[in-house]
């Protein structure tokens, strides 16, 4: 299973937007990357997947470079309910099992 | 699509009981089911994959007695938490996923707060 390494922590100010770096030296081939986003007493909620090159969805944008040994997930213009933690994690959907990292905890400020 | 649901959200118990939480996939078939533990300002411990069928895999470290996993349906997983102490108090949570590589990923339950008093 591929570890990952993020920053613990980010700060940010409302508008403004925040790029959190996962490094991943050791993914597999068939490895995905995934972020999940969660909040205090909740579940983590996924974000975004991508495999290589650039994913963009309604929230967030994911860039890989072409070894894949990090990736970078981009949030434009946070709010102040963007605040939570961002884990970073690589496998191959289906049943491999997940192990979270440290995630990175991002403070919006007004 | 995609939803899992965990229930209870919360739960007090006694030193001593034991405690279930049950994990539903409601719109798809999960064979694979995890379970997770996560203390206060930290990060999500996997303590187990539950299989449908067949015995749970744990995590080094985890006591399966302590924890008992039931994957008796392909859409239902359950963890009991026997003879619960004030040290299992923490934040379960359970996750599964439909299998697909199309930008879904594994989804989550909402988590289940136990506290042992």
């Amino acid at each position: 299973l591929a570890k990952t390494t993020q920053p613990i922590s980010m700060d940010s100010y409302e508008g403004q937007e925040v790029n959190i770096t996962c490094s991943h030296n050791n993914i597999a081939t068939n490895d995905y990357i995934t972020w999940y986003q969660q909040f205090p007493s909740q579940g983590p909620r996924f974000i975004i997947q991508g495999y290589k090159t650039k994913v963009t969805n309604e929230v967030a944008s994911l860039f890989i470079p072409a070894d894949r040994k990090s990736s970078t997930l981009s949030l434009p213009r946070v709010s102040l309910s963007d605040t939570a933690v961002y884990y970073c994690l690589v496998g191959a959907a289906g049943f491999q099992k997940l192990v979270f990292g440290t995630g990175t905890r991002l403070l919006v400020s007004p | 699509g995609a939803v899992v649901s965990q229930h209870p959200s919360w739960v007090i118990c006694k030193s001593g009981t034991s405690v279930k939480i049950e994990c539903r996939s409601l719109d798809f078939q999960a064979t694979t089911m995890f379970w997770y533990r996560q203390f206060p300002k930290q990060s999500l411990m996997l303590m187990a994959t539950s299989n449908e069928g067949s015995k749970a895999t744990y995590e080094q470290g985890v006591e399966k007695d302590k924890f008992l996993i039931n994957h008796a349906s392909l859409t239902l997983s359950t963890l009991t938490v026997t003879s619960a102490h004030p040290e299992d108090s923490s934040f379960y949570i359970c996750s599964a996923s439909p299998g697909r590589q199309d930008g879904y990923g594994y989804t989550f339950g909402s988590g289940t707060r136990l506290t042992v008093v």
